[in-house]
């Protein structure tokens, strides 16, 4: 029973087209994240919902918008595309703000043409 | 300067050798500390957690914090070649109000048989 799935696993699209990504996690958790992981590997914070509510905003663009429709799960949704989105898009989930440790879904790799 | 920095590798050992991990950090506020290791098209699985210097062991691996010198390293003892993955050190800091983590880039480990 996956603990953190994310959907779609694969987007190829074009440049300028708006895109969606899903996350669900079903452990109860409180803290919801998504994170950018580029070509060299390097992960990074884009955003933080804690029980619905935006908690950590990271310089990312004004194209990128997450939502979170209720705690167990945190969209993100994507305005006119960019070559520079390219890149493994993970969720992930933890119990608290305060406690750390996160558990990661297996990432949504966006292709941009 | 990133704020933790860890060495991409990639490092190949043969299998049974004892691997080591470092990470180096600079900002003194970092307070937990995390390894992840993630496999090819793999979201990062935690590994190990810890908050204060000194070691810490599960199974074949040991983490260790020396907070005095801002140094993490994991040992892998009697390596096999399913540990082959890149591993990720993580660093946990309060910001804004809320808490967030850091990660270094990642070492690629490769045990060959």
């Amino acid at each position: 029973d996956t603990a953190v799935s994310q959907t779609p696993k694969y987007l190829v699209t074009q440049m300028g087209n708006d895109k969606s990504i899903k996350c669900e996690q079903n452990l109860g958790h409180d803290t919801m994240y998504w994170y950018k992981q580029d070509s060299k590997k390097f992960l990074k914070i884009m955003f933080s919902y804690n029980n619905k509510e935006l908690i950590i905003n990271e310089t990312v663009p004004n194209r990128f918008s997450p939502k979170s429709p209720d705690k167990a799960h945190l969209n993100l949704h994507i305005n006119s595309l960019e070559l520079g989105d390219s890149a493994v898009y993970f969720c992930a989930s933890s119990p608290g703000d305060r406690y750390q440790p996160q558990h990661f879904g297996d990432g949504t790799r966006l292709s941009i043409l | 300067q990133k704020e933790v920095e860890q060495d991409p590798g990639p490092l190949s050992v043969p299998e049974g050798a004892i691997v080591s991990l470092n990470c180096t950090y600079s900002n003194s506020a970092f307070q937990y500390f995390m390894w992840y290791r993630q496999y090819s098209r793999k979201g990062p699985e935690l590994l190990m957690y810890t908050y204060s210097s000194g070691n810490k062991e599960d199974g074949r691996f040991t983490a260790q914090v020396d907070k005095s010198s801002k140094y993490i390293s994991l040992f892998i003892r009697d390596s096999q070649p399913s540990d082959s993955a890149t591993y990720l050190c993580a660093m946990s800091v309060r910001s804004g109000g809320y808490n967030k983590l850091i990660f270094g880039a990642g070492t690629r480990l490769a045990v060959h048989p």
